[in-house]
């Protein structure tokens, strides 16, 4: 089947870690985001790339990073300049035509030790 | 002013009712409009694209009207598992390829 798969489904960070989320899809979708969704709140862009080796920061991208050094896999390291992590982590996907909707993987929580 | 608005409710309604929601936008040059369903703890999930001319999935109608940017999603028939929260998302005004999520609008149907 086709889809997008996000791992761990738990994360836990001590202090001073980094961490890298998973996200791999198989829908030979061209674009891919990461989103960050605290308690009651709506989801943040974090990073987006359209393209492969190419990624632009979204709106709250400060203590993080990414790659895309492949269409399938796009993964999110949360370092520890992100004074804030814990928080509930989806990465999407989307053909890469203009106005298309976005297919989401099935999140990462991550939590500080 | 929020790029996307939406009213986070709850909306408390008998199994059967009919419910609508609205949303707001503020970029007047958005060209793209859906609806995701998101349960607690979960992923959000696309329910349906909105369209200029209004479209309907089963018990689902979408409306839009872009000279008071709003859209809005009734429900006709309440089920149970219609209990989410929904999320409003337009195209943001940086990108095409950008979406903008509101906050959501949580729904509770009592049976």
């Amino acid at each position: 089947d086709g889809g997008i798969t996000q791992s761990p489904k738990y994360l836990f960070r001590k202090e001073g870690q980094n961490v890298t989320l998973s996200c791999e899809q198989n829908l030979n979708h061209d674009a891919m985001y990461w989103y960050r969704q605290d308690p009651g709140q709506g989801l943040r862009l974090i990073y987006y790339s359209q393209i492969v080796n190419d990624f632009q920061k979204g709106d709250i991208a400060e203590g993080y990073s990414v790659s895309r050094e492949k269409k399938e896999s796009f993964p999110l390291t949360v370092t520890s300049a992100q004074k804030n992590p814990t928080a509930f982590y989806l990465c999407a996907s989307s053909t890469g035509s203009r106005y298309q909707p976005q297919h989401f993987g099935d999140g990462t929580r991550l939590s500080i030790l | 002013r929020k790029e996307v608005e939406q009213d986070p409710g709850p909306f408390n309604v008998p199994e059967g009712a009919t419910v609508a929601f609205n949303c707001t936008y503020s970029n007047s040059a958005s060209q793209s409009f859906f609806w995701y369903r998101q349960d607690c703890r979960k992923e959000p999930k696309l329910l349906m694209s909105v369209y200029s001319s209004g479209n309907e999935d089963g018990r689902f109608t979408a409306q839009l009207n872009r000279a008071s940017q709003y859209i809005s999603l009734l429900i006709r028939d309440s089920k149970l598992s219609d209990s989410a929260t929904y999320l409003c998302v337009v195209t943001s005004m940086d990108s095409s390829y950008k979406l903008i999520f509101g906050s959501g609008t949580r729904l509770l149907v009592r049976p």
